[in-house]
């Protein structure tokens, strides 16, 4: 068991209203990330924090907002949601950034009608 | 920019075979590897994470090896069963440079193990 748990499991929203998924991590991880899933682009970085209020853009940011109040907690924000943002997404943590093991949730599936 | 490649895309074989999964990588600046097992809409699952400064690690039925300097890596599945039908992602942690710790996914491979 990782000890990450993500909520809600399941969304379905209408475009240009904001969602909110929630990450909790129970292991101390210093390291959390947003990952987006989608068939043929594979697993994509929105986001990542190495820190309470310490947090960078990946890959694929735009769009997105994340804050980190909390060591155990990591929230994704889509200000206003697009079709296109309709996805899979993945929190994940690590004990550090470079050798520390990634350890995955279960996965939020979005859907943006 | 780190490419990783993940060979065959799709694999079935019946119950008992022994098999290989491949991952090779563009750049060999990393700080290690993980595999990953992902069943249908769950998450994904640590399998292994290999060091660049190690050559395998094993886990019950698995044992994954890493060639750093050829950029590849593979990932050993003794005595297949149909409870290992899944989809393997390798993954490589880039080491230095401004990507610092960036981890590049494969696209998987989709194993099915057939009674």
């Amino acid at each position: 068991d990782a000890g990450i748990t993500q909520s809600p499991r399941h969304k379905v929203t209408e475009t240009g209203t904001p969602v909110t998924l929630r990450c909790h991590q129970t292991e101390n991880h210093r390291y959390m990330y947003w990952y987006r899933q989608d068939p043929g682009h594979g697993l994509r970085l929105i986001h990542y924090s190495y820190g309470v209020k310490d947090t960078d853009k990946g890959e694929v940011s735009d769009g997105y907002s994340v804050s980190r109040s909390k060591t155990e907690d990591f929230l994704l924000t889509l200000e206003s949601a697009t079709s296109s943002q309709t996805s899979v997404y993945f929190c994940a943590a690590s004990l550090s950034l470079d050798t520390g093991e990634l350890f995955f949730g279960e996965g939020s599936r979005l859907t943006v009608l | 920019k780190q490419e990783v490649t993940q060979i065959p895309a799709a694999l079935s074989v019946p119950e008992g075979e022994n098999l290989v999964l491949n991952c090779s990588f563009t750049d060999s600046a990393i700080y290690n590897l993980q595999w990953f097992r992902q069943d249908p809409g769950k998450g994904l699952t640590s399998l292994l994470l290999i060091q660049s400064s190690q050559r395998e690690q094993t886990s019950g039925r698995l044992n994954a090896s890493l060639d750093k300097s050829s950029g590849r890596s593979t990932l050993y599945i003794a005595a297949s069963q149909p409870g290992d039908s899944a989809t393997y992602l390798c993954a490589v942690r880039k080491a230095g440079g401004t990507s610092y710790g960036k981890l590049t996914f494969g696209q998987g491979t989709i194993l099915t193990v057939h009674p």
